[in-house]
């Protein structure tokens, strides 16, 4: 059965320094979202991207984050310059017209 | 705006016992509801959903049933098993369509003894 997959599995990293976390959606999939939950909270929209551009973001989506395909199977999430307040557990999720199947995610710890 | 209220857990339970997980939403119109689960070191799986009123979504034991007139989504199965610990993720979409963000509770950490 097809997956969703997400690389690395953790990143821990230093306030100020930028990550990209990828995630190789279902192939033929044409929706992709990230999602992320802070320890102890809920699990957050952050973003939507269908045809190559941004079709819906969330407040917490501001200049900082940007999400590309560059490559037609990578779905990338970058953070330009990472806050203590980044660290969570980040998910990608790949869509179809019913459903959507999340990747394992993966935890950010900024130090 | 939509929000789902979650039963805080951890919840701990003998094998076998009878498991309850509330869930209560918010939402305009008519959403669509869902219990996801997460194993260990794995993604969020889809467990069942309703998609209306008065439908029972069921899956692997599990059961949970739309109620509108309490707003409701409680999350049963009847008797646990050692294989079902795991964190259960109650959510809504605002409406049928997949392609819609998904509004997720905090999550119950659900373990079950031996």
């Amino acid at each position: 059965e097809p997956e969703v997959t997400q690389t690395p599995s953790h990143q821990v990293t230093q306030m100020g320094q930028e990550v990209i976390l990828r995630c190789v959606p279902i192939s033929n999939h044409l929706y992709f979202y990230w999602y992320r939950q802070i320890l102890g909270q809920k699990v957050e929209f952050l973003v939507s991207f269908y045809n190559n551009e941004i079709s819906e973001k969330s407040e917490i989506f501001d200049d900082q984050f940007s999400v590309e395909r560059p490559d037609g199977s990578n779905f990338t999430l970058k953070i330009r310059s990472t806050k203590l307040e980044d660290s969570a557990m980040y998910f990608c999720a790949s869509v179809t017209a019913y459903e959507q199947y999340f990747g394992p995610g993966t935890r950010l710890t900024v130090t | 705006g939509n929000s789902v209220t979650q039963m805080e857990g951890p919840v701990t339970l003998s094998e076998e016992a009878f498991l309850t997980i509330n869930c209560t939403y918010t939402a305009t119109g008519y959403p669509s509801l869902f219990w996801y689960v997460q194993y260990p070191g794995e993604g969020l799986q889809l467990l069942l959903k309703a998609t209306k009123a008065d439908d029972k979504g069921s899956n692997k034991g599990f059961e949970a049933t739309y109620r509108k007139e309490t707003t409701s989504f409680h999350l049963e199965k009847g008797s646990v098993q050692v294989s079902d610990s795991a964190v259960y993720f109650c959510a809504l979409r605002r409406t049928n369509f997949g392609n819609e963000k998904l509004t997720f509770g905090t999550g119950t950490r659900l373990t079950i003894i031996p």
